[in-house]
């Protein structure tokens, strides 16, 4: 599976959108685009997921470009409980999860 | 509910003494798996299952065992080989062959005496 490369940190203001990029330029055709999010000593919650459209569920909204080279999550309306660590994943969804590579993520900040 | 219950939460090991890590789903998931997590850092495979009483060494496998004799279970035995064990342990499952996300349980924090 590709990997994806994403932002150490990022901070946001309490009330405005949360832009979590990602870059996935080795992506392959049959790759899902997925992200999750871990609070401190909790498990990963999964967010959302999408192959090549825009997808919207209650919690975020995931815009992929054109090339699927890159994606981004969208927190419409951050809030201080969206202070996480950001995982994007890039996996074929016909093979297991032993090749679900999860990175460093990206740590969100949201500050009143 | 629906989900994965892992037990305990905390986890206290003396040297030289094995511990062994529960992990139990209720999902009707054929595949499960553990990874470890150290501060700061991504999650690392150890071990993966797809299908009862068999499994399969992940990335880092060394010091550690399982076994998966029922489809809901999939207990994490931490041996005394495994030098470095102070850690996050996760467990998760999935249903193979669909593009649905993997299940996480809320983690064991193993901690040496």
């Amino acid at each position: 599976d590709a990997k994806t490369t994403q932002p150490t940190s990022m901070d946001c203001a309490e009330g405005r959108a949360a832009n979590l990029p990602c870059n996935h330029s080795t992506i392959s055709g049959n790759e899902y685009v997925y992200w999750y999010r871990q609070i401190h000593s909790q498990g990963p919650q999964y967010i959302i997921h999408g192959l090549k459209n825009n997808e919207t569920n209650e919690m975020a909204s995931l815009i992929i470009t054109e090339d699927r080279k890159s994606s981004t999550l969208i927190l419409p309306h951050a809030t201080l409980r969206d202070t996480a660590v950001y995982y994007c994943i890039v996996r074929v969804t016909n093979t297991g999860g032993f090749k679900t590579i999860f990175g460093a993520g990206t740590r969100l900040f949201v500050k009143a | 509910d629906g989900g994965i219950t892992q037990s305990p939460k905390y986890l206290f090991r003396k040297e030289g003494q094995n511990v062994t890590l529960s992990c139990e789903q209720n999902l009707n998931h054929d595949a499960m798996y553990w990874y470890r997590q150290d501060p700061g850092q991504g999650l690392r495979l150890i071990y993966y299952s797809q299908i009862v009483n068999d499994f399969q060494k992940g990335d880092i496998a060394e010091g550690y065992s399982v076994s998966r004799e029922k489809k809901e279970s999939f207990p994490l035995t931490v041996t005394s080989a495994q030098k470095n064990p102070t850690a996050f342990y996760l467990c998760a499952s999935e249903r193979q062959g669909s593009n649905q996300p993997q299940h996480f349980g809320d983690g064991t924090r193993l901690s040496i005496l």
